[in-house]
C-alpha cells in the first residue's frame, strides 16, 4: 500500500533562510509525486510534480524538489524564504493504475521576519 | 478560466441533520474527485467520478454518504444523517483525462457537526 510521511507538522524559518520540507513515500510501483500548497482560505495549489522524467523538479514560486529513489524521498526546498511562503504544504503520491492521491498530514510553514 | 468551485464554503449543522455539498469542476474536466480532511489529519480520498459514473468509491466511509454527478457536470455529496465524526473540510478536485493529469482543487467546504 502506498503512504506518505511528512516529518514536522510545523516548521519555522527566518525570512531569507533555506526552506526544507521533508516527504518520504512508500510505493510498490513507480510513483508519481506531488507537492501542493494551501494558503489561508484557498484551495490546494500545485507547486510541482514528479512523473519519472528528471529527478530534480522545478516548480512555481522558486520551489524545487528532488526525487531520490534510494531514500524514498521527495523533499521540497526553496533557497530563500519569503513572508508570502507562509502556508500549509502537502506531499502526495499517486501510484500507477490509480487516480487517487495519498496525502501526507501536511506541514505548516511559518516565516519569521 | 474559472477554477473548481464549491458551495457552501462553511456549514454548521446538528447531529442527525442532512447536508448537501456541491462541487462545480473546471469546464471540460471529465474526472471529479472528493476528498476529506478531518482536523489535524491527512487529506483522504473519498471517491472518483469519470463523467457521471463512479470509477472508485473505495474511500467512502459508510452508507450515510451519497455522491452524485448529474450529467457529468457538477457533483453533490450528501451526508444523511450527519454524525459528529463527519466534521472536517471536504475538498473537490477535477482533472482532464489521460496521462498524469494534475488534479485541481477547490477551496473546500468546512463542515461542522454539533
Amino acid at each position: 500500500a502506498q503512504s506518505v510521511t511528512q516529518l514536522g507538522s510545523h516548521v519555522s524559518v527566518s525570512e531569507g533562510a533555506l526552506v526544507l520540507l521533508r516527504c518520504n513515500y512508500s510505493s510498490s510501483v513507480p510513483p508519481y509525486l506531488f507537492w501542493y500548497v494551501q494558503y489561508p482560505n484557498q484551495g490546494l495549489q500545485l507547486l510541482l510534480k514528479y512523473t519519472s522524467a528528471a529527478t530534480l523538479v522545478k516548480g512555481i514560486n522558486g520551489f524545487e524538489a528532488e526525487f531520490k529513489k534510494s531514500e524514498t524521498s521527495f523533499h521540497l526546498t526553496k533557497p530563500s524564504a519569503h513572508m508570502s511562503d507562509a502556508a500549509e504544504y502537502f506531499c502526495a503520491v499517486r501510484g500507477s493504475g490509480t487516480y487517487k492521491y495519498i496525502f501526507g498530514t501536511g506541514t505548516r510553514l511559518k516565516v519569521l521576519a | 478560466e474559472a477554477g473548481v468551485t464549491q458551495f457552501p464554503s462553511h456549514s454548521v449543522i446538528e447531529k442527525g441533520q442532512t447536508v448537501t455539498l456541491r462541487c462545480d469542476p473546471i469546464s471540460g474536466h471529465d474526472n471529479l474527485y472528493w476528498y476529506r480532511r478531518v482536523m489535524g489529519k491527512e487529506i483522504k480520498f473519498l471517491l472518483h467520478f469519470v463523467k457521471e459514473s463512479k470509477q472508485d468509491e473505495s474511500g467512502m466511509p459508510n452508507n450515510r454518504f451519497l455522491a452524485e454527478r448529474t450529467g457529468g457536470t457538477y457533483s453533490t455529496l450528501k451526508v444523511q444523517p450527519a454524525e459528529l465524526e463527519d466534521s472536517g473540510v471536504y475538498f473537490c478536485a477535477s482533472s482532464l483525462s489521460g496521462g498524469i493529469e494534475t488534479q485541481y482543487f477547490g477551496p473546500g467546504t468546512r463542515l461542522l457537526v454539533l
